[in-house]
């Protein structure tokens, strides 16, 4: 079974410290992990795979198969980076087994 | 273009009515997924669907629920008799094509069962 585990609910930092948005998963095979973002009020939107390899918005996440993880990252945390992070994975059967975590609720203290 | 609309945003039912959820996907787009959201929990998939069509429906309860996104209109999930733990954030998203990773996503209806 395909599991997504982000284990913190809430993540508070200030502004200008680094951001980890940690994330794990199980599954056997080579998923394809992303990650979305909710902003206050908004709706739920990509902010980045990790096929692509890019950095959106000066997050990026790296795929660790080893330790079957997919942290976000940012060196820097903004006010406007407080947001619902939800991190997913998508298994056989491609887009329509997208498995979402819980969620982490990331406060960036000005 | 409007975005992925979804309708109501908030909706009360007693236990053993009906709850209707509707969702109008992008202009331009065929394919439209179910996802809901019970409290402290992620985002599970409920059904797949294409104009007229069912695709993957692995993730409805067996009894109780069903969806359709007919050839005109919008793409509705609907519940029977609803029960306390039907209570849940329920999203909708579209896409132009399969990929959900390119879906856009509504802003979900928030369904209580008092």
């Amino acid at each position: 079974a395909q599991r997504v585990t982000q284990p913190e609910k809430l993540l508070s930092v200030f502004k200008g410290a680094p951001v980890e948005l940690k994330c794990n998963y199980s599954y056997s095979g080579s998923p394809e992990l992303f990650w979305y973002v909710q902003y206050s009020r908004q709706r739920l939107q990509l902010l980045l795979r990790h096929i692509s390899r890019e950095s959106i918005k000066g997050f990026t996440a790296d795929l660790n198969k080893g330790e079957t993880s997919f942290h976000l990252k940012k060196p820097f945390a903004q006010e406007e980076d407080s947001a619902m992070y939800y991190c997913a994975l998508s298994g056989p059967g491609g887009y329509q087994k997208v498995t979402f975590g819980t969620g982490t609720k990331l406060q960036v203290i000005p | 273009n409007a975005g992925v609309m979804q309708n109501p945003r908030h909706l009360v039912r007693r236990r053993g009515q009906e709850a209707r959820l509707r969702c109008s996907p992008m202009k331009g787009h065929s394919h439209v997924y179910w996802y809901r959201q019970l409290p402290e929990e992620g985002l599970k998939f409920m059904v797949y669907l294409q104009k007229e069509n069912i695709i993957d429906e692995s993730g409805m309860p067996k009894e109780r629920f069903s969806a359709e996104f007919p050839k005109e209109g919008p793409s509705i999930l609907r519940i029977q008799q609803v029960v306390r733990g039907d209570s849940a954030a329920y999203f909708c998203a579209s896409s132009p094509r399969s990929g959900v990773t390119e879906a856009f996503f509504g802003q979900g209806t928030r369904l209580t069962v008092v």
